[in-house]
């Protein structure tokens, strides 16, 4: 069985200030796969960023870097330059060796206010 | 632009009624994916589907059902609707190879009465 444990519930940063979501995961395939996904105020999912569990980099888009530590089982999402539009909920999700086949399990969440 | 679409954003049912939620999609993904998100639990997986015809519990299957006719469409079925099952549905598809990121529909926020 997988699961995704995010421990922060809610979380207050400064507008400009870099944030840091926490994610840990666990897991018995070899092969998995790591996600962040952003639900604005407005419901909608919104796929942030992916990282594969042999990718060798931790993968970036943008503003949003994943930092994966296998080791330790985490996969924190950075934030750098906070805007006041990153204010949402953050989910942390995997999948398993199943590929696009397979459902996410998903993390309860963690909810990002950025102040002005 | 892969686009999810659900049948309705907010719906209001009586218990005891058989649902149907509706999702199409207009990407020719293979996999289609029911969840349903409540406060505090995150999303949870409902049922979810590889194939036309085929279907795959998920981690919370009891008191629904699927249905998957055709490629692009994909239905939740609640047989008998119960307070319990109010709560925000999301409907997802992907491609099995070349990506595996899953693209999520507006949702459908039940209320069972």
């Amino acid at each position: 069985a997988q699961k995704i444990t995010q421990t922060q519930p809610g979380m207050f940063v400064q507008e400009k200030e870099a944030v840091t979501l926490d994610c840990t995961y666990d897991t018995s395939d070899p092969s998995y796969g790591l996600f962040w996904y952003k639900q604005p105020s407005s419901g909608e999912m919104i796929f942030l960023i992916y990282q594969g569990s042999y990718d060798q980099q931790n993968a970036t888009e943008g503003r949003y870097s994943l930092n994966f530590q296998k080791a330790r089982k985490s996969a924190n999402l950075v934030i750098s330059a906070s805007q006041l539009g990153d204010s949402a909920m953050y989910f942390c999700a995997m999948r398993g060796s199943g590929g696009g086949a397979d459902g996410l399990t998903f993390g309860k969440g963690t909810h990002l206010i950025i102040q002005p | 632009d892969v686009k999810v679409t659900q049948s309705s954003r907010y719906l209001v049912k009586r218990t005891g009624e058989k649902v149907f939620l509706e999702c199409v999609q207009d990407m020719d993904h293979e996999n289609m994916f029911w969840y349903r998100q409540d406060p505090g639990l995150g999303l949870r997986l409902i049922y979810f589907s590889y194939d036309v015809k085929m279907k795959e519990k998920g981690d919370i299957p009891e008191g629904y059902s699927v249905s998957r006719e055709k490629k692009e469409r994909f239905s939740l079925i609640l047989e008998s609707a119960s307070t319990n099952q109010t709560s925000m549905y999301l409907c997802a598809s992907s491609l099995t190879y070349g990506g595996y990121e899953q693209y999520f529909g507006p949702g459908t926020r039940l209320t069972v009465t």
